[in-house]
């Protein structure tokens, strides 16, 4: 089993350009999280989807989109990057919502210059 | 909303010393979760404590929740330098998402 895995590890992005952060899962887990990570910080939620078909904001959802394109992948999308947005970004699924362990991905490194 | 602290932010700790981080959360919890992130790391799942009151030890780190599910403390004795790096701990109240606290970033002085 892989776990979670993100792409890319790292991405350099100029204010305005758009990419799709992807994660993918081989747990058979219902719920998927997209945190961001700023330096010296903690972990805040984005989006999050607690099953196939579903998807909710968490704490920062502003300049994000997500898609659960199936129960295996939950994609975070920035439509217009900003240099607000530079920080790490982690994906991380958990088997019956929040309740239960979270299990998270190596990060996504994104610079907006 | 629900909130989780913790205190505090950074601990600078001499190695062999013992040292503990405090986690306090706005609402009463279901269960509460301890997470580690080496530098450079992601964060791995530790250790769940769901009862009242209960203790949970893991070689030299001790986790406990409070009596009354609302705080929660991880006591690490002789402190190694492979206990460098964040300790976060997460929250859920009954029916709300799992909500991360700020982390505690420990260092150790050899």
């Amino acid at each position: 089993n892989a776990g979670v895995t993100q792409t890319p590890k790292f991405q350099v992005l100029k204010t305005g350009q758009s990419m799709t952060l992807q994660c993918a899962q081989d747990m058979n887990h219902n719920s998927m999280y997209w945190y961001r990570q700023d330096p010296g910080m903690g972990l805040r939620l984005i989006y999050y989807s607690a099953s196939e078909g579903t998807t909710d904001k968490g704490e920062v959802p502003n300049g994000y989109n997500v898609s659960r394109l199936n129960k295996r992948e939950f994609s975070l999308r920035l439509e217009s990057a900003a240099p607000s947005q530079t920080s790490v970004y982690f994906c991380a699924s958990s088997g019956r919502g929040g309740s239960d362990t979270q299990y998270f991905g190596p990060g996504t490194r994104l610079t907006v210059l | 909303g629900q909130q989780v602290m913790q205190i505090p932010q950074y601990q600078h700790v001499q190695e062999g010393e013992d040292f503990t981080t405090y986690c306090n959360s706005s609402t009463t919890l279901s269960n509460i979760q301890w997470y580690k992130q080496r530098p450079g790391g992601h964060p791995v799942f530790l250790i769940q404590l769901v009862k009242s009151g209960e203790v949970k030890k893991q070689k030299r780190l001790t986790f406990q929740f409070g009596e009354a599910k609302k705080n929660s403390s991880l006591h690490i004795t002789a402190t190694q330098t492979t206990d460098v790096g964040t300790y976060f701990c997460a929250g859920r109240a009954a029916g709300n998402k799992l909500t991360f606290g700020g982390g505690t970033r420990v260092l150790v002085k050899p």
